[in-house]
């Protein structure tokens, strides 16, 4: 089965502050994605990667900033939390190419910002 | 600017009953997903649909996809408790070249079923 783990299932950081969020995945899938969701707007798209170095900006970048080392670690940045970055983000990997094959999720980190 | 719309909402159900699912996009694609989420969990997958009329089925659970309408369905028969969640469908952008691109979700449909 396809792992993706998220470093962290809760965290509260403090307003300013640089916050790091880790997602490591084992299936050696390309691509690889950052979520946020909140109640009432669904999943939005962050960042994404379809590789290794390689990001791409989704709906809602402003704030963020993303790295992709390694094929298996694509890391979040918040470079100065504010409020309104408290959520739940979920990261996601799928295999590239034509693969049909769906995005398997992580069990997510609820941020607080204070 | 692709975007997915689910309806309803709110569903909320007896038991034994059955109901469907909504799930309508704006932008050609032939690719949808359907995924389940259970309060403080993540998103579990449920079904790819990949092509105009397909249509699978696991248990209570059938989803379809009609790309010329830009509609899929996901039906529940005879709802029992243990479905109770939130259900999302989630359509692929598709950029150029083919590979799988962004999925779009809809706001999701939060499921509860009474005894």
């Amino acid at each position: 089965d396809v792992k993706v783990t998220q470093s962290s299932r809760y965290l509260v950081k403090r307003t300013g502050e640089k916050v790091f969020l880790e997602c490591v995945q084992d299936m050696d899938h390309e691509n690889m994605f950052w979520y946020r969701q909140d109640p009432g707007l669904g999943l939005r798209l962050i960042y994404f990667s379809y590789d290794v170095k390689m990001k791409e900006k989704g709906d809602i970048p402003e704030g963020y900033s993303v790295s992709r080392e390694k094929k298996e670690r694509f890391s979040l940045i918040l470079e100065s939390a504010s409020t309104n970055q408290t959520s739940m983000y979920l990261c996601a990997s799928s295999s590239g190419g034509l693969s049909n094959q769906p995005q398997h999720f992580g069990d997510g980190t609820r941020l607080s910002i204070l | 600017e692709l975007k997915v719309e689910q309806n309803p909402l709110f569903l909320s159900m007896q038991e034994g009953k059955n109901y469907t699912i909504y799930c309508n996009y704006s932008t050609t694609s032939d690719r949808l997903y359907w995924y389940r989420q259970d309060p403080g969990k993540s998103l579990e997958s449920l079904f790819v649909l990949l092509s105009n009329g397909a249509v699978k089925q696991e248990g209570r659970l059938m989803a379809s996809l009609d790309t010329k309408a830009r509609l899929s369905t996901l039906h529940i028969t005879a709802a029992v408790h243990d479905l109770s969640a939130t259900y999302f469908c989630a359509v692929d952008m598709i950029p150029q070249g083919g590979s799988q691109g962004n999925l779009i979700f809809g706001k999701g449909t939060k499921l509860s079923v009474k005894p």
